[in-house]
């Protein structure tokens, strides 16, 4: 099974800050098949990104992602007090099978 | 735009089965652009995949939970369901289900997601 390795585990920022989240995978992913979701507390995940660097619907463009192989980065430009929340990336696409990385808690500092 | 709502009890004794229900509104289950999935979330595990059906009945399960676990699906309802047997507290979790698009020779992200249900296994 594909491991996905999240670092760091909390990032302490504050608004109008920039963020950088990483996502470590323990081998080369498939067609850059990864994504990032967020999760706000008591809420469902919501998909950010999708094919490693593609916005999902309705995302604003402060999100970015990018990377390739196995590892992959979830960028936000300038932090807004609704960011602060729970960030997961996930692997899909090999052998069918999915997996998720442990997460990043954004707070604000 | 497709809505999912998760629906079932919220507590289950142990080594009973724990269902789950996923309707599905907005959209039609059938055809082949997607397929329908089940995660669960808990302080201990994360974010955990449990498995997939496709409108025709063809179904994958991760491999940790594939003795235990079914998926179904009911097209005439726009329902699909999850049954997990012989439960114990570890299966304590937020259950989600998700839609899963269709790619060429592969398959894709979950969007959207249900609310979720919180099961909770205990005496």
């Amino acid at each position: 099974d594909i491991v996905l390795t999240q670092s760091p585990g909390t990032l302490s920022l504050s608004p109008g800050e920039g963020a950088t989240l990483s996502c470590r995978a323990s081998q080369s992913l498939t067609s850059n098949y990864l994504a990032w979701y967020q999760q706000k507390s008591g809420q469902a995940p919501r998909l950010l990104i999708y094919g490693a660097s593609r916005r999902a619907t309705g995302i604003p463009d402060r999100f970015s992602g990018s990377g390739s192989g196995t590892d992959f980065t979830l960028t936000i430009s300038r932090l807004e007090p609704e960011d602060f929340a729970v960030y997961y990336c996930q692997q899909y696409g090999s052998s069918r099978m999915y997996t998720f990385g442990q997460g990043t808690k954004l707070e604000i500092k | 735009q497709v809505q999912l709502q998760e629906s079932g009890p919220g507590l289950v004794k142990p080594s009973q089965t724990l269902s789950l229900t996923c309707s599905v509104s907005g959209g039609s289950i059938n055809g082949g652009d997607y397929y329908w999935t089940w995660i669960r979330q808990n302080p201990e595990k994360g974010l955990e995949w449990i498995g997939y059906i496709s409108y025709s009945g063809y179904t994958k399960y991760t491999p940790s939970l594939n003795s235990l676990v079914t998926i179904s699906v009911d097209t005439s309802k726009n329902q699909f369901s999850l049954r997990l047997n012989s439960v114990t507290a570890a299966d304590t979790a937020v259950y989600y289900c998700a839609r899963i698009p269709r790619l060429h020779g592969s398959f894709g992200w979950f969007d959207p997601w249900g609310q979720g249900t919180l099961v909770t296994v205990s005496s």
